[in-house]
């Protein structure tokens, strides 16, 4: 039962370029979420969505950054016009329906470098 | 949305030390959790903690819930070289999870 899958694993993006990642949540999962961790911070709820619906997208930047999770497909997280600052780990994670508060597994992560 | 303060940020062992992280909330939490990462990885849960009072065992980790339901801690007994990463605290919203800061441990052999 493979776990949540995320890649790539590792990023290099130029500032103005734009970064992809792409999330598959666990077999069975119907919930994505995504967080952002800062070098030697906790990490920042982002996003949090459902096959072809976002659900709360209160910790997202209003700007350069969207999320979807199609009918089909991995979740992804695209970050248009890359700046330093966007230089991070980003996490997701994802829960079986119905949520009440259990486990969330998260994938490896994306380390994120802009150069 | 809740927050959650970590203390400390980081503690220095050597093996065999016991370790004591503490998160601490100005309300009432329904639950919470605690996740460790270990260095270049990603968080992986320990445990859910729901009722006041409740304490949970995993062999040398006890993680413990507060009377008021605003305080939790975790320890671990006997360090081990292992057991290097951070850990961290977790409340559960309406529909995601807040993390505190983490408390990084590392162990000295």
């Amino acid at each position: 039962n493979a776990g949540v899958m995320q890649n790539p694993r590792h990023l290099v993006r130029r500032r103005g370029q734009e970064a992809r990642l792409r999330c598959s949540p666990m077999k069975g999962h119907s919930h994505v979420y995504w967080y952002r961790q800062l070098p030697e911070e906790g990490l920042k709820f982002m996003v949090y969505l459902q096959k072809e619906n976002i659900i709360d997208e209160s910790g997202m930047p209003k700007e350069r950054f969207s999320a979807e999770f199609p009918k089909e497909g991995p979740s992804i997280l695209r970050i248009q016009q890359v700046v330093r600052g966007d230089s991070a780990a980003y996490f997701c994670a994802s829960s079986p329906p119905g949520w009440g508060g259990y486990e969330q597994y998260f994938g490896p992560g994306t380390r994120l470098t802009v150069t | 949305g809740q927050q959650v303060m970590q203390i400390p940020q980081y503690q220095h062992v050597q093996e065999g030390e016991d370790f004591t992280t503490y998160c601490n909330s100005s309300t009432t939490l329904s639950n919470i959790q605690w996740y460790k990462q270990r260095p270049g990885g990603h968080p992986v849960f320990l445990i859910q903690l729901v009722k006041s009072g409740e304490v949970k065992k995993q062999k040398r980790l006890t993680f413990q819930f507060g009377e008021a339901k605003k305080n939790s801690s975790l320890h671990i007994t006997a360090t081990q070289t292992t057991d290097v990463g951070t850990y961290f605290c977790a409340v559960i919203g309406y529909s995601t999870l807040t993390f505190g800061k983490g408390t990084m441990l590392l162990v000295s052999p």
